[in-house]
């Protein structure tokens, strides 16, 4: 059974970077399916942050796209998501998610890290 | 983008009823439309793919159906285990977009 489980810093000061990891068991990220990022802001909005895919190649929301960078190490078989120059809008629960190759249903979520913004 | 208006925000339902919630795409999505299920401190499932598509072990009192741009979550006889958060999620165009999401509660 696959499971996805985030981990990072809860507290991230204004301007600087957000950095998240995504560890994978039961799965091998580079046997297929699509490794997205999301993100829940408090009020439940939810956004879609961008994939990397189990080739390595990546996509990512255009809202973020300047700030935004997804990577990988296959061989711990986790993904990462990194933010740059984060503000208080970025204060979000973030989510690690697995998704359908070429169909972006994401079967498979992680429990989710809660991510605040501030000074 | 695509906006996925989600309706309604909240409801209340008895054990035993039918509930249905909608989402209304901004535009044609061709049926690539998602339905999951997030409970109390744990993480989304997925319920509903493809519009209608059953996903592996999900209850069959949960279905999907379309009208045009409009889709709807049905859940027939509601049980306890079907509080939570409900929200529904495009596929067909990057970036992909989710609705607003709705509270039901079990009465």
């Amino acid at each position: 059974e696959i499971q996805l489980q985030e981990s990072g810093p809860g507290l991230v000061k204004p301007s600087q970077s957000l950095s998240l990891t995504c560890s994978v068991t039961g799965y091998t990220i580079t046997s297929g399916y699509d490794w997205s990022w999301i993100r829940k802001f408090p009020g439940n909005k939810m956004e879609w942050m961008g994939y990397i895919s189990y080739s390595g190649s990546t996509n990512y929301n255009p809202s973020l796209k300047s700030r935004i960078s997804i990577t990988r190490d296959t061989s711990k078989n986790q993904f990462f998501l990194q933010l740059n120059s984060v503000t208080t809008e970025d204060t979000a629960t973030y989510y690690c998610a697995r998704g359908w190759y070429l169909s972006y249903v994401m079967d498979a979520w992680g429990q989710g890290a809660s991510v605040t913004v501030s000074s | 983008d695509i906006q996925m208006t989600q309706s309604p925000a909240s409801l209340s339902a008895s054990l035993g009823e039918t509930v249905s919630i909608e989402c209304l795409a901004s535009e044609d999505i061709y049926s690539n439309l998602a339905w999951y299920q997030q409970k109390p401190g744990k993480s989304p499932q997925l319920l509903i793919y493809y519009a209608s598509s059953l996903q592996d072990g999900v209850p069959s009192r949960f279905s999907g159906s379309e009208s045009g741009t409009q889709y709807s979550l049905e859940i027939n006889s509601l049980q306890p285990e079907d509080e939570g958060d409900y929200f529904c999620q495009q596929s067909y165009k990057f970036p992909l977009t989710f609705g607003s999401g709705t509270k039901l509660e079990i009465k």
